[in-house]
């Protein structure tokens, strides 16, 4: 079936506006998780949504990060007054129940703050 | 929170090569993954292993829970396993087992 989808896969942007990354995922997957990628690094964890509510939003930087998944499937992360320092891949993920169940990740969106 | 160190940070092999990356992890872990970033930035999911040994074609890995690593191995390494190698673990306890922690990685390039 089909794997997890991200789009865009590229968003260039000026700082202080205002962008939103949407993450589609494995179909009949109830989790959904958010990673951020920087470069020459792994992956790090943003958020993490169990159906429809954010069980566990403890890595977003700041208030500024924000993301939602209103149906308990697509969810979008959003990212208000962009910095420079938000330039990094942002990454989806999916897994069947949540838990210690396997994740697999989508292809990203590469968001470059100028 | 949990520590994961991946070696060697990076590898050049000549296609037809044996290889083998190490992951080390500070804590106790409860599952443990093994990816494939390609130069396209795609995560490919190549292992899904809490303990023992799988094995896949020409890659296998083994994780050793209780002296906390896992290897890695790659056989008859072809140009089309360049990228980056990362393993990543659910560490316990905590509340957060469901928080992948990435190491940093390994970039393997194979040459022709």
């Amino acid at each position: 079936g089909a794997g997890v989808s991200q789009t865009p896969s590229n968003k260039v942007t000026e700082k202080g506006k205002y962008v939103e990354l949407r993450c589609d995922p494995i179909s009949g997957h109830t989790a959904l998780y958010w990673y951020r990628q920087s470069l020459g690094q792994g992956p790090e964890f943003l958020i993490y949504f169990q159906g429809t509510g954010a069980a566990d939003d403890s890595g977003l930087p700041n208030d500024r990060f924000f993301a939602v998944r209103p149906e308990g499937s697509v969810s979008t992360l959003k990212i208000q007054r962009t910095e420079r320092g938000d330039s990094a891949v942002y990454l989806c993920a999916s897994s069947l129940n949540g838990g210690l169940n396997e994740q697999f990740f989508g292809p990203g969106t590469r968001l470059t703050v100028l | 929170g949990i520590q994961v160190e991946q070696s060697p940070p990076d590898l050049i092999l000549q296609e037809g090569a044996n290889s083998t990356l190490r992951c080390n992890f500070s804590d106790s872990v409860n599952n443990l993954q093994w990816f494939h970033q390609n130069p396209w930035g795609q995560l490919i999911n190549l292992f899904y292993i809490p303990s023992g040994t799988k094995q896949n074609g020409r890659l296998s890995a083994t994780t050793v829970a209780t002296e906390r690593y896992s290897l890695l191995y790659i056989s008859s390494s072809q140009t089309t396993d360049s990228g980056v190698y990362f393993c990543a673990v659910f560490p316990r306890g905590g509340g957060s087992n469901y928080k992948l922690t990435f190491g940093k990685g390994t970039l393997l390039t194979v040459n022709p």
